[in-house]
């Protein structure tokens, strides 16, 4: 087990709305990303949160927006949802020192469903 | 181009028998690592193994072993003495050293099935 929680483990939600997916890094973590797992698909990269700020992202529209919190913790907030927006979320944290060797630590992920 | 190209969606193993499963990528960054995890069904990514660019030897975690051709730019993953609890689907990974965020690269998976 990572120490990595992510809530909600499902979701059903309907299309246009908007829904906000959460991740408790492990402790001594500084780095959250976010990865959108389609079904039968690798992890896509989403966007990463250092200290509290945003610094990197991946080929996603801006209705994708996330915030990380003083403890590290993290939410994915997803506007207007599409059918498409339908998949696998993964949160993973890490101790980042821009080293290739880092380590990331996953969650179990937050299943989507929009309907 | 993909940064990571796994070919084989689906492998079958006899239980005890060793398995390779196939892993190419792609980049120009001179240092770069690379990762392979094992996904169950029930959705976390399990970290097995790691190949920096610069190692000169071939990792190697328990029954894990990483076959690394830097020149053929190949990182191919070897499980021993498959049990059947290695059922599961299978990433390849690749992280760069770029500027921004310090992300992984994930292929498209192999299924892998051990067969009693």
């Amino acid at each position: 087990e990572t120490g990595v929680t992510q809530s909600p483990t499902h979701l059903i939600k309907t299309r246009g709305q908007q829904v906000t997916l959460r991740c408790s890094s492990q402790s001594g973590h500084n780095t959250v990303s976010w990865y959108q797992q389609a079904l039968g698909q690798g992890p896509q990269f989403i966007f990463q949160y250092y200290r509290e700020e945003e610094n990197g992202r991946g080929n996603f529209p801006p209705r994708f927006s996330g915030l990380q919190f003083p403890n590290y913790s993290s939410e994915l907030n997803v506007n207007a949802l599409e059918l498409d927006d339908s998949a696998l979320y993964l949160c993973a944290s890490s101790l980042e020192t821009g080293a290739v060797n880092t380590e990331a630590f996953f969650g179990q992920g937050t299943r989507l469903t929009v309907v | 181009a993909q940064k990571i190209t796994q070919t084989q969606p689906g492998m079958f193993v006899q239980e005890k028998e060793a398995v390779t499963l196939d892993c190419t990528y792609d980049t120009s960054d001179q240092s770069y690592g690379l990762f392979w995890y094992k996904q169950p069904s029930s959705g976390e990514m399990i970290f097995l193994i790691y190949q920096g660019s610069y190692d000169e030897q071939n990792a190697t975690e328990g029954r894990y072993s990483l076959n690394f051709q830097k020149a053929r730019k190949s990182a191919n993953l070897v499980i021993s003495a498959s049990q059947l609890g290695d059922s599961a689907m299978y990433f390849c990974a690749m992280r760069e050293k770029g500027t921004g965020a310090n992300n992984l690269f994930f292929g498209t998976g192999t299924r892998l099935t051990v067969i009693p």
